[in-house]
C-alpha cells in the first residue's frame, strides 16, 4: 500500500514535442505529490507538486494532472528540449510526515 | 547560498570493511533526512532527524547501519560491515522543518561500491 508505481521506464521523444509520465498510488492517506528531475551525479531536484484539493497544476512548460479517483497523477512536458532529458521521478507523502516514496524513475530523452 | 554537501562523493570498499559519510545540510535547515537510492530505482528512505532526533529511523538496518546528528547540524551515516548488497547511492536531504510544505534538497550523493 505504500508503493507508488511509475510508467514508462523510459521515454524518447523529439524536440518540441510532449512529454508524458504517469503515476499511480494506492494508499488514499496520501496527499502531497511532487515530481522531481535528477541528472546525471546529481540529487534529484524538486520540479513541481500538487496536493490533491487541484486537478491541475502548471508551471511554465511542466503540468501536473492529478486524478483523486483513479489515484493516478502524471507529468506533462510540453515543447520538450534536449536540456529536459533527465531522469524524473513522481513521489507521493502523508502529511507532516516529511516521508517521499518514490517511484521507480522514468529517464527521458529528448532528440534535437 | 550553498546546497547541500555530501562527502565523500565516491567510496569503494572491500566488503566487511567500514564506511562513513558526511552530511552538512543548508544552514538553518532543522530537518535531515539520508535516502539510499540503487541503480535505476528512486531514493528511500533510511531516516529522518528533527534537530538532533531521529524521529523515522523504520527503514535503517539497524544490525548495519547507523547514523548521528550531533549538535542538529552535519550528520554522519555509517556501515560496518559493508556488504555486497550496500553498493548504491547515498543521499543527505535538508528541509526547514518536517511537513510536505517544506521542499526536501538533495545533496549529490555518495556512490558506495562494495567489493
Amino acid at each position: 500500500q505504500q508503493q507508488v508505481k511509475q510508467s514508462p521506464q523510459s521515454l524518447i521523444v523529439q524536440k518540441g514535442g510532449i512529454s508524458i509520465i504517469n503515476c499511480a498510488y494506492e494508499n488514499t492517506a496520501f496527499d502531497y505529490f511532487p515530481w522531481y528531475q535528477q541528472f546525471p551525479g546529481k540529487g534529484p531536484a524538486l520540479l513541481i507538486a500538487i496536493r490533491p484539493d487541484v486537478s491541475e497544476k502548471k508551471e511554465g512548460r511542466f503540468t501536473i494532472s492529478f486524478n483523486k479517483s483513479a489515484k493516478q497523477f502524471s507529468l506533462h512536458i510540453m515543447d520538450s528540449q534536449p536540456g529536459d532529458s533527465a531522469t524524473y521521478f513522481c513521489a507521493a507523502s502523508k502529511r507532516n510526515t516529511g516521508k517521499l516514496i518514490f517511484g521507480q524513475g522514468t529517464t527521458l530523452q529528448v532528440k534535437p | 547560498e550553498a546546497g547541500v554537501v555530501q562527502s565523500p562523493r565516491y567510496k569503494i570498499i572491500e566488503k566487511k570493511q567500514p564506511v562513513a559519510f558526511w552530511c552538512n545540510p543548508i544552514s538553518g535547515h532543522n530537518t535531515l533526512y539520508w535516502y539510499l537510492q540503487n541503480l535505476g530505482q528512486g531514493p528511500e528512505l533510511l531516516i529522518r532527524y528533527e534537530n538532533e532526533e531521529a524521529v523515522d529511523d523504520s527503514q535503517l538496518p539497524k544490525d548495519r547501519f547507523s547514523a548521528e546528528r550531533l549538535k542538529g547540524v552535519d550528520s554522519t551515516l555509517k556501515i560496518q560491515p559493508a556488504e555486497l548488497g550496500d553498493s548504491a547511492v547515498y543521499l543527505c536531504a535538508s528541509s526547514l522543518e518536517s511537513g510536505f510544505e517544506y521542499e526536501q534538497y538533495f545533496g549529490p550523493g555518495t556512490r558506495l561500491t562494495v567489493t
